[in-house]
């Protein structure tokens, strides 16, 4: 069985762009949760969908976003990036929502200058 | 590779030794502990986990422990291998609450 991917791997934006990541789960996983991971802040968590809904949002500007499709794959965006966006980007998927066990991909690099 | 964390606590250790990587959890209201493991360039690994309703529970070479009273969280390795060598996080989850939260992390370093 195929793993959770991420797409791109690298990406390098400069300040004010935007950017939309891509998380596709394991196949049957209908929960996709979203982190941020930085040096200074550690593993912090963004947003969770279960079947297309958003079930909770961390504590992060509403820059961030994202979304869920009829096929559990999801998408980040963050507009207006700035220098502090510059992080791994983790995405991990379930079959149920958190609570039960959670399967990471292995994340894209997002570089902002 | 990447680095996932700087001045992360660092445990090392020798090859067949056994590990203890300690992780004390902020809220106690969580009823579902997991650990995971990081190594460079990857994303985190599920290890093992436990339910509130447990105190101990028993992997492949790996053993966690939870003490609700003092709100503590161990993960014990058994003969400790150079592959062992990754970040340690240990996450608590409230049932029914969509989110994870991690600890800090610590660096286990193995060597041959």
């Amino acid at each position: 069985k195929a793993g959770v991917t991420q797409t791109p791997r690298y990406l390098i934006k400069t300040r004010g762009q935007q950017v939309t990541l891509s998380c596709s789960p394991i196949s049957g996983h209908r929960s996709v949760s979203w982190y941020q991971q930085t040096p200074g802040q550690g593993l912090q968590f963004l947003f969770e969908y279960f079947s297309e809904t958003q079930r909770n949002k961390g504590n992060f500007p509403g820059r961030f976003s994202g979304r869920q499709f009829s096929n559990s794959r999801s998408e980040m965006n963050v507009s207006t990036l700035e220098l502090g966006d510059s992080a791994l980007y983790l995405c991990a998927s379930s079959f149920y929502p958190v609570g039960n066990e959670q399967f990471f991909g292995p994340g894209t690099r997002l570089t902002v200058l | 590779g990447e680095s996932v964390g700087l001045h992360l606590p660092t445990l090392s250790v020798q090859e067949g030794d056994n590990s203890i990587i300690n992780c004390a959890y902020s809220n106690s209201a969580s009823d579902y502990f997991i650990w995971y493991k990081q190594e460079s360039g990857k994303g985190p690994q599920f290890i093992i986990d436990i339910r509130s309703n447990m105190d101990k529970r028993q992997g492949q070479r790996v053993t966690v422990l939870l003490n609700k009273t003092v709100k503590h969280l161990s993960l014990q390795i058994a003969a400790t291998q150079p592959g062992d060598s990754a970040v340690y996080f240990c996450a608590e989850n409230i049932e029914g609450y969509s989110t994870l939260t991690f600890g800090k992390g610590t660096m286990l370093l193995v060597s041959p």
